[in-house]
């Protein structure tokens, strides 16, 4: 089974000011995570993944993500903000082994304030 | 060029009817899928099919019947439409359907049964 937990529907962050969005996995076997953002009217663009290359993470607009599997962790990150990034974020893992399906968290609506 | 298009992009009909979604991907991915996101955000697998091959199939009502003539398409056509199916209904599409490939997405429909 493989699941994740999104913690924080709603996210609200000055602009300029650090990002952070958490995101915890369960998986019974090494996990592909994957971070996705969605603006609004739209479908769902990658924004970084992780599949076991290295730890940290380096993405798309500025974001990065590290993964920590003590923790079962992997929390996205930005320095700083911006208005463009006002959007609903996606954690999402899938098993490694055969064709497996993406499982995706319930989403963080992240709110950037002038 | 749109990478993953879907067709129509709203969809409003009444209780009952019989309704068919399009989706076609111009990447050469060899898997696509069909996800159902509720007015929650919260986004669930239906069908994903690898090379015309249906390899996911969720619990999902029988009204609901994938269909992909060729890898380059994947259609949904859905029976006696309820209340419970608006949603926004979007099509994805990855090269594999395993590891740590990222899919791609459409921009959705938006389907609102009256």
């Amino acid at each position: 089974a493989q699941s994740v937990t999104q913690l924080g529907s709603h996210v609200s962050v000055s602009e300029g000011a650090l990002v952070l969005l958490r995101c915890n996995y369960s998986s019974s076997v090494p996990p592909y995570l994957f971070w996705y953002v969605q603006y609004p009217n739209q479908g769902l663009q990658l924004l970084l993944k992780y599949t076991s290359a290295a730890t940290l993470v380096k993405g798309i607009n500025g974001f990065e993500a590290e993964f920590k599997k003590s923790e079962t962790s992997f929390h996205l990150t930005k320095p700083s903000a911006h208005m463009s990034d006002a959007a609903e974020y996606f954690c999402a893992v899938r098993r490694s082994g055969g064709y497996q399906k993406v499982t995706f968290g319930t989403g963080t609506k992240l709110q950037v304030i002038p | 060029d749109t990478a993953v298009s879907q067709t129509p992009k709203y969809l409003v009909t009444q209780m009952g009817n019989d309704k068919s979604i399009k989706c076609e991907q111009n990447l050469g991915h060899d898997t696509m899928y069909w996800y159902k996101q509720d007015s929650k955000k919260f986004l669930k697998i239906m069908f994903s099919y690898n090379n015309k091959e249906l390899i996911i199939n969720e619990t999902v009502p029988n009204r609901f019947s994938p269909k992909s003539p060729d890898k380059a398409h994947l259609n949904l056509h859905i029976n006696s439409l309820e209340l419970g199916d608006s949603a926004v209904y979007f099509c994805a599409s990855s090269q594999g359907g395993e590891g740590g490939q990222p899919q791609h997405f459409g921009d959705g429909t938006r389907l609102s049964i009256l």
